[in-house]
């Protein structure tokens, strides 16, 4: 248990579906990311929150939609997904952003699939 | 070096066996380098970070090594155990912190 959950943690979705992946870190930090692994690649980021405030869209296509409502909190509002967008979305977080020194926490990740 | 890169992708060792790997990262503007465990349908989980040139740390049986002006890093499993099985993935940041593909680790009783 890493102090980060993550629901669903599976999802089938319909191109034309609109759903939302949650997560919720209990450790106090001050930053929060979203990353995303499909097969055969590196984790790749996505989104970085640091106090709320979004520092980081690494060039993610709109229908990928942020959102961190405090520090605790973030989700990831998704609609008109692609098949290709099948993959692993982790959650993660640390104390905070800029300083790279602090190690980061990940949740379990939601296995998403597009049909 | 431009990305973070990990050698090997795959390692099958015996249990009691002594194993390490390479994570090659950009020497450049160094700031820090993170090694991550993952195992299998758990969270990835911390090991080190390591931020000075000629740093060493080092957790139970497991240590990290790093030399910043040639851009590598070494992580060592002394006598591994089947527990040890995962994947081991690094990370350093640019502007962003940037992963390996990780280096998947089996060791067989």
């Amino acid at each position: 248990e890493t102090g980060v959950t993550q629901t669903p943690r599976h999802l089938v979705m319909g191109m034309t579906n609109k759903k939302s992946l949650k997560c919720e870190q209990h450790l106090g930090h001050n930053a929060m990311y979203w990353y995303k692994q499909s097969a055969k690649k590196p984790l790749e980021l996505m989104f970085v929150y640091n106090f709320k405030e979004q520092t980081e869209n690494n060039s993610v296509p709109s229908r990928f939609s942020p959102e961190c409502p405090n520090s605790s909190h973030l989700f990831l509002h998704l609609h008109t997904l692609q098949p290709e967008d099948s993959a692993l979305y982790l959650c993660a977080s640390s104390q905070e952003s800029g300083a790279f020194s602090y190690e980061q926490y990940f949740g379990p990740g939601t296995r998403l699939t597009v049909t | 070096i431009l990305n973070v890169e990990q050698s090997p992708q795959s390692l099958h060792v015996q249990e009691g066996d002594s194993t390490n790997f390479t994570c090659s990262f950009p020497s450049s503007n160094f700031y820090a380098l993170h090694w991550y465990r993952w195992e299998t349908a758990k969270s990835p989980e911390a090991l080190f970070v390591m931020t000075l040139n000629g740093d060493e740390k080092k957790k139970g049986r497991i240590s990290a090594t790093l030399n910043t002006k040639e851009g590598y890093s070494y992580l060592y499993i002394k006598g591994s155990q089947p527990e040890d099985s995962a994947t081991y993935l690094c990370a350093s940041p640019k502007g962003k912190l940037i992963f390996g593909q990780g280096t998947e680790l089996s060791v067989k009783p």
